[in-house]
Formats: structure tokens, C-alpha cells, sequence
């Protein structure tokens, strides 16, 4: 089944502790972002990937960094959660699609606490 | 940059009615693509619909349709004979047509839609 994966589906932890929140697609995406949820602000992008190696910020990237060693992997990095960091948390992909892109297929989300 | 709104925090409809989620936004752009995606309980992203701007007719997918006003900048959604399952989050989103803005999506910042049996 054509999917993206994150994982953990929920995950507490307290300030300053390293965490790492896994996003894998078996689609052969050219292209994975991740993006935040917050209650009164909708979606917002953190970071994004055009293809292994490439990596740039999005709107929100303060306090997260990626990386993309392998086209099937983004993985989000919170070296030192704060509690603003207290979110709903998506990873998508998409391919390119005639001259634009594909919709974006979005993993289930990560809910964070941070306390 | 581009900005998307949606004005109804939340909205309610009789089971079988019809009713209409609005959506404006605000660009500079010619080339772009709209799109409204819903989100159940369960938090999953579903894609519901999606316009192209270069399109005049407008989407419609089953019980869903836009009505896309291209000069308005408004793109609203009208779902007909509500069912129980079509409550949830529905966003409004905005995807710019230039290849340097990848596949990013604006997202306005939400509509949550009762359905009252």
C-alpha cells in the first residue's frame, strides 16, 4: 500500500531532550516536507526536500533542523524541545505531475508534547 | 507572500442538507492551485477537491463542488446531502504555480463542520 509512515503516532517528553520524529514513503517521492498544526494557525511548513541531500527552510523552521540521506527518509530533529514546540506534526511527499506537482500525500501526524 | 482565510471558525448543517464553506486568498500570481482537504477525528489529511487556476469550470468530485471566482479570489466548498462521516476540519490550501516554490502548500486556518443528525 502507497503510504507515509510516521512515527511515533504520540510522543510527551520535557524540555531539552533530543528527539527524532521518523518519516518514511514507499512512493519514490522526489519531494517530502514536514509541517506543523496549531489550533487558530492551520498548516504551516517547517522544512522541505526536492531530493536526497537537498533540504531548505520553509516558514517555521527555527528550532527543528532535517536531513535527507535517502529519498525514502525525512526525518524531523528537535535538538532541544521547547514547550512551543507543543504541536501536531505532518510529513507529505509528492512527485512531480505534468508541469507542477502531485498532491501531497500526508503521514497520519505525530502529536508532541513538550513539557 | 500568499495569504489564505477562511472566515468560519465553525459551521453546522442538518444531516442531508447542503452547505457551503468559504475561502478567500490573496496572490499576485496567475498560475496557481487550490485545494480543500478534510480532517477527521482520526487527524488524517484527506484530499477532497483540487482547482487549477487556469481552469474556468469548476471542480467537482461527487457530493463536493467549488465554485471558483478566479477575479474574487474566492474558492468556496459545498458539500450536498451531508452525511454523518463529512464531519470534521475542512482547510482551505494554496499552491503557487512556480517550480521554485516546489509543492508547498499555504493553508487557511481552518473550518470545523458539524452534522447534525
Amino acid at each position: 500500500e502507497a503510504q507515509v509512515t510516521q512515527n511515533p503516532r504520540y510522543l510527551i517528553t520535557v524540555t531539552g531532550k533530543k528527539l527524532t520524529v521518523t518519516c518514511s514513503q514507499n512512493m519514490n517521492h522526489e519531494y517530502m516536507s514536514w509541517y506543523r498544526q496549531d489550533p487558530g494557525l492551520g498548516l504551516r511548513q517547517i522544512y522541505y526536500s526536492m531530493n536526497v541531500e537537498v533540504t531548505d527552510k520553509g516558514d517555521v523552521p527555527e528550532g527543528y533542523k532535517v536531513s535527507r540521506k535517502e529519498k525514502r527518509n525525512f526525518p524531523l530533529i528537535l535538538e532541544s524541545p521547547s514547550p512551543n514546540q507543543t504541536s501536531l506534526y505532518f510529513c507529505a511527499s509528492s512527485y512531480r505531475q505534468g508541469g507542477g506537482y502531485s498532491p501531497l500525500h500526508f503521514g497520519n501526524g505525530t502529536r508532541l508534547t513538550v513539557t | 507572500a500568499q495569504t489564505v482565510t477562511q472566515s468560519q471558525p465553525e459551521m453546522s448543517v442538518q444531516e442531508a442538507e447542503t452547505v457551503t464553506l468559504s475561502c478567500t486568498y490573496d496572490t499576485s500570481e496567475s498560475d496557481y492551485y487550490l485545494f480543500w482537504y478534510k480532517q477527521p477525528p482520526s487527524r488524517q489529511m484527506i484530499l477532497v477537491i483540487r482547482q487549477e487556476a487556469y481552469k474556468q469550470q469548476n471542480a467537482t468530485e461527487n457530493r463536493f463542488s467549488v465554485n471558483f471566482q478566479k477575479a474574487a479570489k474566492s474558492f468556496s466548498l459545498k458539500i450536498s446531502d451531508s452525511q454523518l462521516g463529512d464531519a470534521a476540519m475542512y482547510f482551505c490550501a494554496y499552491r503557487s504555480g512556480k517550480k521554485s516554490s516546489g509543492d508547498k502548500l499555504t493553508f487557511g486556518t481552518g473550518t470545523r463542520l458539524a452534522v447534525r443528525p
